[in-house]
């Protein structure tokens, strides 16, 4: 069985700030995470993947998580926020071979001007 | 990296019509994911659709009311059937590629 966590509902920034979205897992295989993120009225876009090769791992726009598997965590952060990283950003656990997505309840950034 | 077709993007149907959300994958796949996505929810896998055999279904969620076809490795469809207010939703379908799953472009449905 897995599960993921998305600490906060809502996170609010000013442009310019850094952002931190926490997300913790429970899996019980060595799982694949993800991050995606869906702007308003938009598809799902993925913003990076973590599969057990670097514990830090880089996405798009300036992103990145890092893997804590002794805090089971997978938060995501970016140095510096910018008005565009509006959206919702969901934290998703995936088992491995081919199954399905476990999403988390999703997280709203709002960035302020 | 894989695309994938879904349509219509948008539909307002009647309550107890059926809808059926086509998708089109541009390589081949062997499993399609479709989920649902509740006004200001998350998303929740509603079946896993296997090409040749029956789809698998989760918890809550029934052939009757989700019928699901696989004809072959690069397209599926997903019918909602009897509609209700309650079936207000996005749907999506979703392929496991190399670099991470990727997911067609939704479909908003409204019932009235």
């Amino acid at each position: 069985a897995q599960s993921v966590t998305q600490l906060d509902s809502h996170v609010s920034v000013s442009e310019g700030t850094p952002v931190l979205l926490r997300c913790n897992y429970s899996s019980s295989y060595s799982p694949s995470l993800f991050w995606y993120v869906q702007h308003p009225n938009k598809g799902l876009q993925l913003l990076l993947k973590y599969t057990s090769a670097a514990t830090l791992v880089k996405g798009i726009n300036g992103f990145e998580a890092e893997f804590k598997k002794s805090e089971t965590s997978f938060h995501l952060t970016k140095p510096s926020a910018h008005m565009s990283d509006a959206a919702e950003y969901f934290c998703v656990v995936s088992p491995g071979g081919r199954r399905a997505l476990t999403f988390g309840s999703g997280t709203r950034l709002q960035v302020q001007p | 990296s894989a695309v994938i077709s879904q349509k219509p993007s948008r539909d307002i149907c009647q309550r107890g019509t059926s809808l059926t959300i086509q998708c089109q994958v541009d390589s081949q796949v062997t499993m399609m994911f479709w989920y649902r996505q509740q006004p200001g929810q998350s998303l929740t896998l509603i079946a896993t659709a296997n090409q040749g055999s029956e789809a698998t279904y989760e918890s809550g969620f029934v052939i009757d009311k989700f019928p699901i076809s696989r004809p072959n490795l690069t397209f599926s469809t997903l019918t909602v059937s009897n509609l209700s207010p309650e079936d207000s939703s996005i749907y999506l379908c979703s392929v496991e590629m190399d670099y991470g799953y990727t997911f067609g472009s939704g479909t908003r449905l409204t019932v009235v």
